[in-house]
């Protein structure tokens, strides 16, 4: 069965940069596009960007394009993905989502919650 | 415009029917699809596209477009369906993505 599986906690001071992991197994990585949402304690979702797995193109929102990163390793089937330069108000949870033929989100992650202290 | 709107909340009667909108310029070019997330949980995809069900989502949840709007609309619901439900699609340019606000809905 399709699984995403996100690395755990994290707790960084401000002006940090942090790296989450989301490994998925159960079908072809490399043939889904993965994005990664933000998500603000008591607040809504935020699409950040996506990656291809296959090729490592990616593509950013405008929010973030200058502090994020997204990368992959496709022999052990994992997308990342590089928040910089942190502030307190990144602190959220952070979910990848696996793209459905570029239509919509069908698997996501468990999330990882990343704290940021000043 | 690369914004979807959402009420910020509502509520229904237990057994009754709600609607669940989002509003957005994008929505004229692009299906909506709709989240439900329940507190600490990762969201769940409850409806998608023209009209397509995930397996294992009940037949009470439902969906429609006209225009520039989408709506999710739930047929009597249940206690378990309180939770928030956001939208999404891509953008005008169609080469983002972006979420409505959320919608959290009440189940009295």
């Amino acid at each position: 069965q399709v699984q995403l599986v996100q690395s755990g906690a994290e707790v960084k001071k401000a002006g940090a940069s942090v790296k989450v992991s989301c490994k998925a197994s159960g079908y072809n990585f490399a043939g889904y596009y993965i994005h990664w949402v933000r998500q603000v304690p008591g607040q809504g979702l935020e699409w950040m960007g996506w990656i291809n797995p296959d090729s490592g193109a990616t593509r950013y929102s405008q929010k973030f394009q200058d502090r994020v990163t997204m990368t992959r390793d496709t022999s052990i089937s994992i997308a990342y993905m590089e928040l910089t330069r942190l502030r307190s108000d990144d602190t959220a949870v952070f979910y990848c989502a696996r793209d459905w033929l570029s239509d919509y989100f069908d698997y996501w992650g468990q999330g990882t919650l990343v704290t940021v202290s000043s | 415009s690369s914004e979807l709107t959402q009420d910020p909340t509502v509520s229904v009667a237990l057994g009754q029917t709600v609607r669940v909108t989002c509003q957005g310029d994008s929505l004229r070019s692009y299906y909506a699809n709709w989240y439900q997330q329940k507190p600490g949980q990762a969201p769940v995809l409850v409806f998608y596209a023209k009209d397509s069900r995930p397996s294992g989502i009940p037949d009470r949840f439902s969906g429609s477009s006209s225009g520039n709007t989408a709506s999710l609309t739930i047929t009597g619901a249940q206690a378990e369906d309180e939770a928030d439900y956001y939208c999404t699609s891509r953008d005008s340019s169609g080469n983002h993505w972006v979420f409505g606000g959320g919608t959290k809905l009440t189940v009295l």
